[in-house]
């Protein structure tokens, strides 16, 4: 079963622009991870946020994270084409014996050009 | 240090055959879990090992086993295909730190099976 929801579904955007994605998540994690997968391919690890920690940046990513209302959300300032792809939040919640990655739904994001 | 391979790539099956899908995790990662993706039920945990033995498995049937060797390449096999086993399979490892705290997983390119 997926942990999380993500919102919104789809999203198009101008190049340029910025675009923020949200994960919502069920129950109590150790770390919340973002990935990106393009076109059917395998997925890609962009970054990292542990439970004791809020927000994160990494380039143009930007992540925060609300323990209190198990969510976060991702921000991918001056987006560009070769952003095109969906974006999964995946928890990890090791300490509690779950010891996979729970995936959410993702969001597709489409950076037109 | 080279990423995650797996073996091969596409493969296509006709229902009641069985397969066998291979995993190379990056060199010194002894932790190796497997996911399949499907568009209806998005990304599932399949199953985790660690140093040749199952940690961690998912819900799904006992049709689906894996295996890891000394090397700590793995393999999952399916048998007695079903249409709805077509999907991407993903392999991935990662390091296992000491006290069991899990870090980033690194995932291969996948495997699409398509059963016909």
């Amino acid at each position: 079963s997926q942990q999380g929801e993500e919102d919104p579904q789809a999203l198009s955007i101008q190049e340029g622009e910025n675009a923020t994605m949200n994960c919502s998540y069920k129950t109590s994690i150790n770390n919340l991870q973002w990935y990106r997968q393009n076109s059917g391919r395998g997925l890609v690890h962009l970054i990292l946020i542990r439970s004791n920690e809020r927000e994160k940046h990494s380039g143009r990513l930007r992540v925060t994270l609300d323990t209190s209302k198990k969510s976060s959300s991702l921000l991918i300032t001056a987006s560009r084409a070769a952003d095109t792809a969906s974006y999964f939040c995946a928890t990890d919640a090791w300490d509690t014996g779950r010891r996979a990655l729970t995936f959410g739904s993702g969001t597709r994001l489409q950076v037109q050009p | 240090k080279a990423g995650v391979t797996q073996t091969p790539r596409y493969l296509i099956k006709t229902r009641g055959q069985q397969v066998t899908l291979s995993c190379s995790p990056i060199s010194g990662h002894r932790s190796v879990s497997w996911y399949q993706q499907t568009p209806g039920q998005g990304l599932q945990f399949l199953f985790e090992y660690f140093s040749e033995t199952q940690r961690n498995k998912g819900n799904f049937p006992g049709r689906f086993s894996g295996r890891q060797f000394s090397n700590s390449r793995s393999e999952m096999n399916v048998s007695t295909l079903e249409l709805g086993d077509s999907a991407l399979y993903l392999c991935a490892s990662r390091n296992w730190i000491a006290g069991g705290q899990q870090e980033t997983q690194y995932f291969g390119p996948g495997t699409r099976l398509l059963v016909l």
